[in-house]
C-alpha cells in the first residue's frame, strides 16, 4: 500500500508579529535542545540552544523555552520577518552520546509582507 | 556560510553505480556526521566520527560506506542504491567529545536522485 508521508504542522504570521513555533519532545532524560532553521535549498542552520537546567534563553529576537514537566519546547520569534519563512527544527539530545541529535518533523512558517 | 561544505550538490544516479559524497569542514571540529532528510520524514542520522573513529552507525545499509580519513573530511561512498535512497545527504560537524561545544553546523547538501 502507499506509504503516508508527514504533514508538516504549517504557521502563518503576517511581518511585524511574533511567531510561537511548539515541540514536543521524546525522552524525559534529554539535556539538550537546539532549535534550526532550513531554508529552501540549504542545510540547517542553528538558531539557538537551552540546556536542561534552564527554563528559559533569549537571543537576537529569538526566545525558547523549555518545560520539562510537560516536555516541551517552544520557540519565539519577534517582529517576524519575511526571511524568517523557512522550516523550523527542534532537536533533543540524551544519553552521554554527545553527538546524537533527534529531530522533530520540522515547521512551515510563512511570513506574509 | 557555515564552515561546512559538501560536494556535488546534486547526483543522479542508477541503481548499478558506484559514486562518492564529500564533505569537508573548516571549522576545526572534531565531530562530523552523515544525515539523510527525506521529504516530510524529520532528518535521520546516519553515521558519526568523533576523532576519525566511528561512534555511531545507525542501522544503516551497507550500500553506504562512510570514511573518514582525517577530522576535517568525511566521505558517504554509495553503491548499488535503490531509489528510495533519493534524498537530501547533510554533512554536519560540531567540537566533538568531551567538549562543551555540541552546536552541529550543516553543510547545503547534497541532493540524490537514485533512478
Amino acid at each position: 500500500g502507499e506509504s503516508v508521508g508527514l504533514h508538516l504542522p504549517t504557521l502563518s504570521v503576517q511581518e511585524g508579529d511574533n511567531s510561537i513555533i511548539n515541540c514536543a519532545y521524546s525522552n524525559s532524560a534529554s539535556d539538550y535542545f537546539i532549535w534550526y532553521k532550513q531554508e529552501s535549498g540549504k542545510g540547517p542552520q542553528f538558531i539557538i540552544d537551552i540546556r536542561s537546567n534552564m527554563d528559559k534563553r533569549q537571543g537576537q529576537r529569538v526566545t525558547v523555552l523549555l518545560n520539562k514537566t510537560v516536555k516541551h519546547l517552544s520557540l519565539q520569534i519577534a517582529a517576524t520577518q519575511p526571511g524568517d519563512s523557512a522550516v523550523y527544527f527542534c532537536a533533543e539530545r540524551y544519553g552521554t552520546s554527545y553527538g546524537k541529535l533527534t529531530f522533530g518533523q520540522g515547521t512551515i512558517l510563512t511570513v506574509h509582507p | 556560510e557555515t564552515g561546512v561544505t559538501q560536494t556535488p550538490r546534486h547526483l543522479v544516479m542508477g541503481m548499478t553505480n558506484k559514486k562518492s559524497l564529500k564533505c569537508e569542514q573548516h571549522l576545526g571540529h572534531n565531530a562530523m556526521y552523515w544525515y539523510k532528510q527525506s521529504a516530510k520524514k524529520p532528518l535521520e542520522l546516519m553515521f558519526v566520527y568523533n576523532f576519525k573513529e566511528q561512534t555511531e552507525n545507525n542501522s544503516v545499509p551497507s550500500r553506504f560506506s562512510p570514511e573518514c580519513p582525517n577530522s576535517s573530511h568525511l566521505f558517504l561512498h554509495l553503491h548499488t542504491l535503490q531509489p528510495e535512497d533519493s534524498a537530501l545527504y547533510l554533512c554536519a560537524s560540531s567540537q566533538g567529545e568531551g567538549t562543551s561545544g555540541n552546536e552541529q553546523f550543516f553543510g547545503p547538501g547534497t541532493r540524490l536522485t537514485v533512478l
